[in-house]
């Protein structure tokens, strides 16, 4: 699986939207970006996720740069349940595949009131 | 949907004694569940790669014998830690993924196990 780099910590301010990137600059054709974050002492949670286009679902959007090097997520409205450890994880999606996901350190989002 | 649950949420033991975790997929089946454990501040780690009918993989410098895993049916997998130490005291979660879909995974609200 390609290796990710994302920064390690970010505050936001209640209400505004945060922007989370991701670089993935050795991602191959055929790997997806996904995303999952972790509320302290909980297990993750499953985001979004996206091979080439753009995508939005009720809680995030995940935007891909054009030669899929890098990513951001964007929380639009980022409320103060948004603090959490946020993981971009890049992987093959195949549906017969037992790939386990890969977590590097993440970036830790603070969202302040 | 998509729902995960782990049991116990949390379970204290005294060295030397076997602990039983189990995950279930409550609302779809999973051929392959995934155990992780994670120490304070740090991410977390894969330990195994369950699938439901045969032996488990394990990662590199996961001890097959003290961590037994158990994945005997397509909603059901359990992790034994045997001979539990202070050294295991960790954040184990499970993660499962659903055997029709598109390769995301969905994880178990942890078990935090502390051996004294």
């Amino acid at each position: 699986d390609a290796k990710t780099t994302q920064p390690p910590s970010m505050d936001c301010a209640e209400g505004r939207a945060a922007n989370l990137p991701c670089n993935h600059s050795t991602i191959s054709g055929n790997e997806y970006v996904y995303w999952y974050r972790q509320i302290h002492s909980q297990g993750p949670q499953y985001i979004i996720h996206g091979l080439k286009n753009n995508e939005t679902n009720e809680m995030a959007s995940l935007i891909i740069t054009e030669d899929r090097k890098s990513s951001t997520l964007i929380l639009p409205h980022a409320t103060l349940r948004d603090t959490a450890v946020y993981y971009c994880i890049v992987r093959v999606s195949n549906s017969n595949s037992g790939y386990a996901l890969n977590f590097g350190k993440g970036t830790s989002l603070l969202v302040t009131p | 949907g998509a729902v995960v649950s782990q049991h116990p949420s949390w379970v204290i033991c005294k060295s030397g004694t076997s602990v039983k975790i189990e995950c279930r997929s409550l609302d779809f089946q999973a051929t392959t569940m995934f155990w992780y454990r994670q120490f304070p501040k740090q991410s977390l780690m894969l330990m195994a790669t369950s699938n439901e009918g045969s032996k488990a993989t394990y990662e590199q410098g996961v001890e097959k014998d003290k961590f037994l895993i158990n994945h005997a049916s397509l909603t059901l997998s359990t992790l034994t830690v045997t001979s539990a130490h202070p050294e295991d005291s960790s954040f184990y979660i499970c993660s499962a993924r659903p055997l029709a879909g598109g390769g995301e995974q969905f994880f178990g609200p942890g078990t935090r196990l502390t051996v004294l």
